[in-house]
């Protein structure tokens, strides 16, 4: 079945430091990919979004990056700050769609160290 | 401010209740889905509507089930509660036009 697949599960960066995190799909016809920050307590926000037509999108201190040959999609968060602490989760889906249904990656603690 | 409204925060329920988690959008948005969310799985579809009174079958539905009366109201229902589905359940919802989703705050239930 269609698999999103996220790493790493928990990342610890120093303030100022870059934080990546990847994610490879397996349904190829996916052609649309949402990044989501969840902090404690809360439910998932979209931060930042890409489609297929497009290899990179970038938001201030967030960008996101496509392969679609390699079926690979990345977040870069630069000059990271505590409140970027937060779980952070990759998602794929079909844009279009009647239903629009997203696959979730498992998730990434991110901690950023003061 | 638009959002997507779960009834509790936090529950607490027996073995073998009938247990109703309910969620309301205000942003007369077509699609809404229910997901639940554990530790090294991430977010799990259970069900989900693209319309009133439509239902598809996510990833794990057994032990659930689901409502849609009314568009801005999607209900989980867990006919029986079990220990295993002790959780927390988001709910969201989507629109066809803009498709990014817009999820609740949640509800941890706890099944003892």
């Amino acid at each position: 079945g269609e698999n999103v697949e996220q790493h790493p599960s928990t990342l610890s960066v120093q303030e100022g430091d870059s934080a990546v995190i990847k994610c490879t799909y397996s349904d190829s016809a996916s052609n649309y990919f949402p990044w989501y920050k969840q902090e404690l307590g809360k439910g998932p926000q979209l931060i930042i979004d890409i489609r297929s037509n497009v290899g990179e999108k970038k938001d201030q201190r967030i960008a996101v990056t496509l392969n679609k040959t390699a079926k690979h999609f990345s977040l870069h968060i630069t000059e990271t700050q505590p409140e970027d602490s937060a779980v952070y989760f990759c998602a794929a889906g079909l844009y279009g769609g009647a239903t629009n249904k997203l696959i979730f990656g498992t998730g990434t603690l991110l901690a950023v160290q003061p | 401010d638009v959002k997507v409204t779960q009834s509790s925060r936090y529950l607490v329920k027996r073995t073998g209740e009938k247990v109703f988690l309910e969620c309301v959008q205000d942003m007369d948005h077509e699609n809404m889905f229910w997901y639940r969310q554990d530790p090294g799985l991430g977010l799990r579809l259970i069900y989900f509507s693209y319309d009133v009174k439509m239902k598809e079958k996510g990833d794990i539905p057994e032990g659930y089930s689901v409502s849609r009366e009314k568009k801005e109201r999607f209900s989980l229902i867990l006919e029986s509660a079990s220990t295993n589905q002790t959780s927390m359940y988001l709910c969201a919802s989507s629109s066809h036009s803009t498709y990014g989703y817009t999820f609740g705050s949640g509800t941890r239930l706890t099944v003892v």
